[in-house]
């Protein structure tokens, strides 16, 4: 069965810190999916980044850094030079091959407070 | 592109009352659509598969026959709240994945969501 675990509940940091979101996921599957949402207050799920088994590559997107590691099953989210916008529940996701339909199980979300 | 609408955006309504919310892809064709429920500082909980033109695959624990659901086209899906009651108020929000071409999980593209709120 496929699992997500975000063991960080809430994150408090000043502007400008760097701030890591943990994720560690559990699945069978040889392939599958991760992802990363940010829901801000107004709701929305906003969608960040997706990564498959096969690419441990680790990627940047500005001051979004993504870390992939299948031996320890973990896909860690880092912000640099956090910014009040960054304020919001970020969700880790994991979406398995064999299931039908690709469905995607969230975990509980992190909430990231970002104080100026 | 690949965008999501879902209407409406809030309903208050009174116990008893069925309540349907729309999931529309506007610019892609979306085989498969799915609807999550989220209490107030919880996780997205998935509550039912969607798939175009036979019926919904729901999750363990959700009534079939309290959250209807239809997809009758390649770009609507609609979940209908049936008889509802306080504590089915909750965030629902809907999401869909372009139909696969080939290989490969797109990511799901999600509505803003519906705040549902019954008296």
């Amino acid at each position: 069965a496929q699992k997500v675990t975000q063991a960080q509940t809430e994150i408090s940091v000043v502007e400008k810190e760097d701030v890591t979101l943990d994720c560690v996921y559990e699945t069978r599957d040889t392939t599958y999916y991760l992802f990363w949402y940010k829901q801000p207050p107004s709701g929305e799920l906003v969608f960040l980044i997706r990564r498959n088994s096969f690419d441990e590559q680790n990627e940047i997107s500005g001051r979004y850094s993504w870390n992939f590691q299948k031996s320890t099953s973990s896909f860690n989210f880092t912000i640099t030079a956090s910014q009040v916008v960054d304020s919001a529940v970020y969700f880790c996701a994991l979406s398995e091959s064999n299931t039908g339909g690709f469905k995607t199980i969230f975990g509980a979300g992190t909430r990231l407070f970002v104080k100026a | 592109g690949a965008v999501v609408s879902q209407h409406p955006s809030w309903v208050i309504c009174k116990s008893g009352t069925s309540v349907k919310i729309e999931c529309r892809s506007l610019d892609f064709q979306a085989t498969t659509m799915f609807w999550y429920r989220q209490f107030p500082k919880q996780s997205l909980m998935l509550m039912a598969t969607s798939n175009e033109g036979s019926k919904a695959t729901y999750e363990q624990g959700v009534e079939k026959d309290k959250f209807l659901i239809n997809h009758a086209s390649l770009t609507l899906s609609t979940l209908t709240v049936t008889s509802a009651h306080p504590e089915d108020s909750s965030f629902y929000i809907c999401s869909a994945r372009v139909a696969p071409r080939g290989l490969g999980n797109q990511p799901q593209h999600f509505g803003d969501g519906t705040r549902l709120s019954i008296l």
